[in-house]
This record gives structure tokens, C-alpha cells and sequence, in this order.
């Protein structure tokens, strides 16, 4: 069955960076595009940008342009979300979800979410 | 604030039907059929419920049915049940340069 699976929950200090891993498996990696949503707490959910592993082309919400970088290494199925220059408003869960397309586009399966702290 | 705009909280007793709306734009919920609906139950991650503005994945019971018009999408939930109680998230494609994928703000969903 389609897993994805997270890294663990991380505590950062402001003007830090984040890493966060998405192991998938389950289908063929290269055969989707991941994409990364957050949701700070009590709040809803954000999108934040997409990666295609198989043309290596990411596309990224102009709100975290310049923070945010997407990767991937197709090797492991696994696929990362860095952001840099954290600050308390970066608090929130952040889910890698996988992207299919059929007449449109939507998030089929969802990680289980990975916490990050920003706090000095 | 949300590009899509839902109501905050809706309510319904077991056995009712209650609708979500979702009101976008012709950008986006108004230009594609890429509408999709999401359930989250608290602490956990959110379940994709109709994609394509109507279908349902799936496993996913056909209590739930989506639809649009114009520039509004709705989610239906017919005979509530008590696990129905749940925060929904509305979802479109836009052709906004700075989003690619737009959500709404949620509805939160009580069961009486």
C-alpha cells in the first residue's frame, strides 16, 4: 500500500533551518510529484510548493520563494523540504502529500505530519 | 485569510444531510474541474474524500458527493453519522502565478 512516511518532530531556533524527510513506497516514485502543505496549529491548511521526480522541476507558492527548496533523491524514494530563515510564525505541521492527475490534480495520500518548533 | 472561503462551522443531527460550500473565483474553483474535498479528524493528517470536483477514491463511502457551480463548489454529507464530526478542506488549482493550489479555511462539522 502507498506509504509516506516523516521525519520526526524538530525544534529550531528563529533564523535557522529545517529539513524534513518523505520516504515513499508502495508505487513507483518517480511516477508522481510530491508536494508539501503546512498547517500551523488551531489554523488550516497552506500549500507550499511541488516537486516532479521525474523532470526534477519544482514550482513553489511566491510566499516561500527565496526560503524554501525541495528535493528529492529518486535512489531512496525520498523526497525533503528545507526552509531557512525560520521564525515563530513557521510553527506548524508539515505534511509531504503525494500528487495525482487524472481530469485535474489532487493530494491522494498524506503523510503522517512532521512538527516543527520555532522558538528561541 | 483563505483564497477559497468556506463557513467556519456547520452542524447536523445523525441521519441528516448537511452541504459545505466552497466560494472561489474564475481563476480558480470557476476555471478548473480540479476541485477536491479533504476530511481531518484531530491530530491526524487529512483524508482525501472527492477529487475532480465529484468523484470519490476508492473506499470512500458514497455518503459524500461533490459538486459545482460557476465559481462555487459543494460537499454534501447525507445520513451524518457520528464520525462524520471532522474539520473539511475545500481545494482548487488556480492560475494565479504566486499559488499554484488554493485551499479554503475549513469547516468545522458537529454531529448533535
Amino acid at each position: 500500500q502507498v506509504q509516506l512516511v516523516q521525519s520526526g518532530a524538530e525544534v529550531k531556533k528563529p533564523g535557522a533551518s529545517v529539513k524534513v524527510s518523505c520516504q515513499a513506497s508502495g508505487y513507483s516514485f518517480t511516477s508522481y510529484d510530491i508536494s508539501w502543505v503546512r498547517q500551523a496549529t488551531g489554523q488550516g491548511l497552506e500549500w507550499m510548493g511541488w516537486m516532479n521526480p521525474n523532470i526534477v522541476s519544482t514550482g513553489y507558492a511566491q510566499k516561500f520563494q527565496g526560503r524554501v527548496t525541495m528535493t528529492m533523491d529518486t535512489s531512496i524514494g525520498t523526497a525533503y523540504m528545507e526552509l531557512s530563515s525560520l521564525r515563530s510564525e513557521d510553527t506548524a505541521v508539515y505534511y509531504c502529500v503525494r500528487r495525482r492527475c487524472s481530469r485535474g490534480c489532487y493530494l491522494d495520500y498524506w503523510g503522517q505530519g512532521s512538527l516543527v518548533t520555532v522558538s528561541s | 485569510q483563505s483564497a477559497l472561503t468556506q463557513p467556519a462551522s456547520v452542524s447536523g443531527s445523525p441521519g441528516q444531510s448537511i452541504t459545505i460550500s466552497c466560494t472561489g473565483t474564475s481563476s480558480d474553483v470557476g476555471f478548473y474541474n480540479s476541485v477536491s474535498w479533504y476530511q481531518q479528524h484531530p491530530g491526524k493528517a487529512p483524508k482525501l474524500l472527492i477529487f475532480d470536483v465529484g468523484d470519490r477514491p476508492s473506499g470512500i463511502s458514497s455518503r459524500f458527493s461533490g459538486s459545482k457551480s460557476a465559481n462555487t463548489a459543494s460537499l454534501t454529507i447525507s445520513g451524518l453519522q457520528p464520525e462524520d464530526e471532522a474539520n473539511y478542506y475545500c481545494s482548487s488549482y488556480t492560475t494565479s502565478n504566486a499559488l499554484h493550489v488554493v485551499f479554503g479555511g475549513g469547516t468545522r462539522l458537529t454531529v448533535l
